[in-house]
Order: structure tokens, then C-alpha cells, then sequence
């Protein structure tokens, strides 16, 4: 089983749609949950994160984590075609020893078509 | 348009050649990152470094030679590559420390031939 798991759609919804991209994780010692956006052929744009479990809110996006049940969401309202990406979700993993880095624990990524 | 400058944007190398990738960042972070990204897939970490110091290497093989000049610059040299070398190859630099937060370059596509 994979530590992160998000369906790789594609997911197809009309323009104005509102959008709920999903993933799951086993580590329960993941306290930061980033979501990135990818435009084909370019590198990821971080959208937002969030801390531990509850929602936080920009605009159009709203980032949702329940640690207990270990989920992970996305929700993007008013959809537009420019939303046309892949969004990863990316719980952080804090590295052994004595690096004090993060790791992002990147999901295989959700490709989201918007159409007109 | 990212804070993060990658160049060139697209490489075509033969397996005997020697090539670098460079990246520039002036948002005064000091940790920079390498990650490797396949087609459909999500990006894979390759090195980090920390005050121009190496800290990370996830295992890369030794034909990637990565380099950090200054806390600005982060290179990554290429020698005798393999096709399946070919690949987005991305850099990064993290924001607030603790978060993860990442700022990614647009990544230069090498094709190894």
C-alpha cells in the first residue's frame, strides 16, 4: 500500500462545477498537507496547505484534513477551464536524523478537465 | 511566473555527453532541492541542500553530480546518462521551514538518446 493514495482521474466537469479531489494516507505522523498544481509541462505551483486537521479557505479553494479518519480534500468552487491541471496532494514527512528536513510524500497526482 | 529560474528549458544529451542544469532562486532561501519527475507520475526527491551543504541524497546514481556555488545557485551535472534518465527535472526552494513549503522551478526536459 502506498503511503499517499489519490485516484489519477481524469475528472470531467462543466465549467462552474464544484470540484472535490480526494486523497488518503496511512502516516499518522503527518502534521502539514500541501496540495500542489501542475499545468502540463510545467512544475508544480503550491495552491495552499494546511495544518493538522481542520479547513482552511482562499478564494475559490478550500483545503480539508481529518486526521482521524486520514483524508485529505480539496474543493474548488466555481470551476474554470484555467483550473485545467493536476493537483497533487503532498502530506510532509519530517526526515530521520538529524537533517531536520521535510519531505513531501507526494500523491500519484489528480488530473482535473474543465470544460466550457 | 516562478520565483525560481531553471535553465535550459529543454536538453537533448547523447549518453557519452557531460551537461549540466542550473537553477537560481533569490528569495533568500537556504535549502535547495532536486527532484526528478516521469511522465503521469509524481516528482521524485533526488538531493537537498542546506546551506550549501549536501544533506540529502536519496540514493542517485553517481552520473548525477549535484552542486551548490552559493546560497543562490544550485547545479546538476549529467555524465554518461541512460535513456531512462529522460525525464522533468525540477528545482526547488523551501519557504517556511517546518511547513514544507516548496517553491518549484518549471523544471528543464532532458532526453537522453
Amino acid at each position: 500500500q502506498k503511503e499517499v493514495e489519490q485516484d489519477p482521474g481524469p475528472l470531467s466537469v462543466p465549467e462552474g462545477a464544484i470540484v472535490s479531489l480526494n486523497c488518503t494516507y496511512s502516516n499518522s505522523a503527518f502534521q502539514y498537507f500541501m496540495w500542489y498544481r501542475q499545468y502540463s509541462r510545467k512544475g508544480p505551483e503550491l495552491l495552499m496547505y494546511t495544518y493538522s486537521s481542520g479547513n482552511k479557505e482562499d478564494g475559490r479553494f478550500t483545503a480539508q484534513v481529518d486526521k482521524s479518519s486520514k483524508y485529505i480534500s480539496l474543493f474548488i468552487r466555481d470551476s474554470q477551464p484555467s483550473d485545467s491541471a493536476t493537483y497533487l496532494c503532498a502530506p510532509v514527512e519530517t526526515m530521520v536524523g538529524n537533517t531536520g528536513f521535510q519531505k513531501l510524500v507526494f500523491g500519484t497526482g489528480t488530473r482535473l478537465l474543465v470544460s466550457p | 511566473d516562478t520565483e525560481v529560474t531553471q535553465t535550459p528549458k529543454h536538453l537533448v544529451m547523447g549518453m557519452t555527453n557531460k551537461k549540466s542544469l542550473k537553477c537560481e532562486q533569490h528569495m533568500g532561501h537556504r535549502a535547495m532541492y532536486w527532484y526528478k519527475q516521469k511522465a503521469k507520475k509524481p516528482p521524485e526527491l533526488m538531493f537537498v541542500y542546506s546551506y550549501e551543504k549536501l544533506s540529502i541524497n536519496e540514493s542517485v546514481p553517481s552520473r548525477f553530480s549535484p552542486e551548490c556555488p552559493n546560497s543562490s545557485l544550485l547545479n546538476l551535472h549529467l555524465h554518461a546518462l541512460q535513456p531512462e534518465d529522460s525525464a522533468l527535472y525540477l528545482c526547488a526552494s523551501r519557504g517556511q521551514v517546518n511547513t514544507g513549503e516548496l517553491f518549484f522551478g518549471e523544471g528543464s526536459r532532458l532526453t537522453v538518446l
